[in-house]
Formats: structure tokens, C-alpha cells, sequence
């Protein structure tokens, strides 16, 4: 079972290129989020997707776009990239709306120098 | 805001040992409170889930309770073993959706052969 894939693992940016994140569940699964850490910060969500159609801002939704391209994909484009935008992002997905039962990928290693 | 905190940020103990880690938050009206697991480059994995009802759930050699009152929950490890050497992350959601999931900062667990 493959769960949520992200693609790249790794990416480096200089500042003002652009660039898009993947994400893809197989589970079929109707939510799905980015998140993305930081060192000594918890994880902070960026945006969501509640279902197929739908998006929503998270805490930290500045410099970033979402599209949910179909209930399987969730892409995160950064249109130009800062250096604070260094960071690990994270896809999750969960069957609904509710938190509880969220299942990660493996996470994107962004630096943007 | 709700603010999630663990002490310590490491902690290091020989195998074999029982651990305790903590979880702290600001805001005692939660709807549940979740575990993580954390390896190396890779996303969470749930370990365990506490519903605000419940004080304590159980799985394996992990033991996680909850205090609401006191803004406290506790991962007690039973009989360490290298296997278990992750970070370990808490989670608090409150009622109303993905912008109401909070995350601790996690504590990094290095257990020693």
C-alpha cells in the first residue's frame, strides 16, 4: 500500500523561482492538508482540502496556492520562493473532515537559498 | 491559540528502561488529544488517540493518559528498546476542523543497546 506520496523528497530554489509539491493518497480519502515543519515549531498547517472541489487556509497560507486536482491529488505551488519558506512539508489525508484519522506522507526537504 | 508543549525537547535512556513523556496545553476545552511517532525523514504515524471523555488508552507498551483539567497528558513506554527511538509528537484538536489541530514541538527519544 503506497498511502500519501510526495514528490520530490528533495528540492532546492533560489529565491523567486517557483515550484510545485505533489501529493497523491491512494486510500480514498475525502480530506487532505499541507503542513509544514519548522525546527522548534510544531507542525502548522498551510492549507486543506475538505473534499474534491473545496479548499480552505490554514495558519500559515501566505505565499502559497493550493489545487485539488481530483479526490487523489492536493499540489502546493510557492509562485516565489522565499528563504523563510525553507522548510519539511507534509501531505495528509484522512477519510472526512475529521482530524482524527490522519495519514502522512513522507515529506518534501525544501531550501531556498 | 492553543499552545502544545514537550519537555524535554531529547531525552536518552539505556534499553530496558520505563519512560515518560509529556505533553502539555493551554486550553483545557479539547476533543481529543493524539500521539504521534516520528521517524528520521519520514512522516507521523498515530499511535494513540484520546478521545476528551477517556483518561487513558492503551496499546502494546504504550500507555497514554489524559488530564484535561490540568492541561496535561502523559506516553508512558513500557521496557524500552532501540526500535522505539523516534520523536514523539502530541497532538490537540478542538472542536471545528483542520485549523483547530495543534502540535507540540516533539521530544526526540534515543534509546541506548
Amino acid at each position: 500500500n503506497a498511502g500519501v506520496t510526495q514528490t520530490p523528497k528533495f528540492q532546492v530554489l533560489k529565491t523567486g523561482q517557483s515550484m510545485t509539491l505533489q501529493c497523491a493518497q491512494d486510500m480514498n480519502h475525502n480530506s487532505m492538508y499541507w503542513y509544514r515543519q519548522d525546527p522548534g515549531m510544531g507542525l502548522r498547517l498551510i492549507y486543506y482540502s475538505a473534499s474534491e472541489g473545496t479548499t480552505d487556509k490554514g495558519e500559515v497560507p501566505n505565499g502559497y496556492n493550493v489545487s485539488r486536482l481530483n479526490k487523489r491529488e492536493f499540489s502546493l505551488r510557492l509562485e516565489s520562493a522565499a528563504p523563510s519558506q525553507t522548510s519539511v512539508y507534509f501531505c495528509a489525508s484522512s477519510p472526512t473532515g475529521a482530524v482524527l484519522s490522519l495519514h502522512f506522507g513522507n515529506g518534501t526537504r525544501l531550501t531556498v537559498t | 491559540k492553543q499552545e502544545v508543549t514537550q519537555i524535554p525537547a531529547a531525552l536518552s535512556v539505556p534499553e530496558g528502561e520505563n519512560l515518560v513523556l509529556n505533553c502539555s496545553f493551554t486550553d483545557s476545552a479539547i476533543y481529543n488529544l493524539q500521539w504521534f511517532r516520528q521517524d528520521p525523514g519520514k512522516g507521523l504515524t498515530s499511535l494513540l488517540l484520546i478521545q476528551s471523555s477517556q483518561r487513558e488508552q492503551t496499546s502494546g507498551r504504550l500507555n497514554a493518559s489524559l488530564d484535561k483539567s490540568s492541561g496535561r497528558s502523559t506516553l508512558y513506554i513500557a521496557a524500552s528498546q532501540p526500535g522505539d527511538s523516534a520523536t514523539y509528537l502530541c497532538a490537540v484538536e478542538k472542536w471545528g476542523g483542520a485549523n483547530n489541530l495543534f502540535f507540540g514541538t516533539g521530544t526526540r527519544l534515543t534509546v541506548i543497546p
